[in-house]
């Protein structure tokens, strides 16, 4: 089973600020990681898929990277909105479905 | 538009049984694979269990196989988990979701219900 590492747990942060959260992958893998957005009392809501490809709707303030070593997985928010005080979630879908975490972005 | 709304959680004794079930609406249900994810009280996300558009292949997580079974109907649009021999730490909300396409591979995870809670307790 492939295990996801995400980090940091909590993040503390100001509107405007530039936020990186990382995933970690036991195995390397292509491609097939997606970001959600979960605000208390909500469903996931989905806001990348394919490591990097925005969902329909999803600012663009949100961006998706990996590493060449196909291991390590970047969500990054370029100026911080108050909508975005949530907990973030990376998951795997090479084999099976596995998710990291989670990290709550709240306000410094 | 696109919905998905679970109905069948409540409180449960160990070693009991449950029936979740999931209608759809909007989309066209038969096309589509789906999952159920439960996320335990102050926790993450934890996948349970998927099944293909038409049901020829269903896939569980390690800590619930061979108690949980999924199913669908596609005529009603409606997809179930009957969950047997529940534990303690089956405690969760059961989010009922919508994969992008057809099977579960390779497919990320686009609607979700709001999900129903099951409390298993003595």
């Amino acid at each position: 089973d492939i295990q996801m590492t995400q980090s940091p747990s909590t993040l503390s942060a100001n509107v405007g600020d530039r936020v990186t959260i990382t995933c970690r992958a036991s195995q390397s893998f292509s491609n097939w990681l997606a970001w959600y957005q979960q605000k208390p009392g909500k469903a996931p809501r989905l806001l990348i898929y394919k490591t990097s490809t925005l969902e329909s709707g999803v600012p663009s303030r949100f961006s998706g990277s990996a590493s060449e070593s196909g291991t390590e997985f970047t969500l990054t928010i370029s100026s911080l909105q108050p909508d975005d005080f949530a907990t973030y979630y990376c998951q795997q879908y090479n084999s099976y479905w596995t998710f990291g975490q989670g990290t709550k972005v709240e306000i410094k | 538009q696109v919905q998905v709304v679970e109905s069948g959680g409540g409180v449960v004794q160990p070693g009991r049984s449950l029936r979740l079930s999931c209608a759809a609406s909007g989309f066209s249900f038969s096309n589509y694979g789906m999952h159920w994810v439960r996320q335990a009280p102050g926790r993450g996300l934890e996948w349970v269990a998927v099944i293909w558009y038409d049901g020829s292949n269903k896939y569980y997580a390690d800590s619930v196989k061979g108690r949980f079974t999924v199913s669908r109907d596609n005529s009603n649009n409606t997809m179930f988990l009957q969950m047997n021999s529940l534990r303690v730490e089956d405690t969760a909300i059961y989010y009922c979701v919508r994969t992008t396409g057809a099977t579960g591979a390779w497919l990320p995870f686009d609607f979700w219900g709001q999900g129903t809670l099951v409390t298993v307790s003595s």
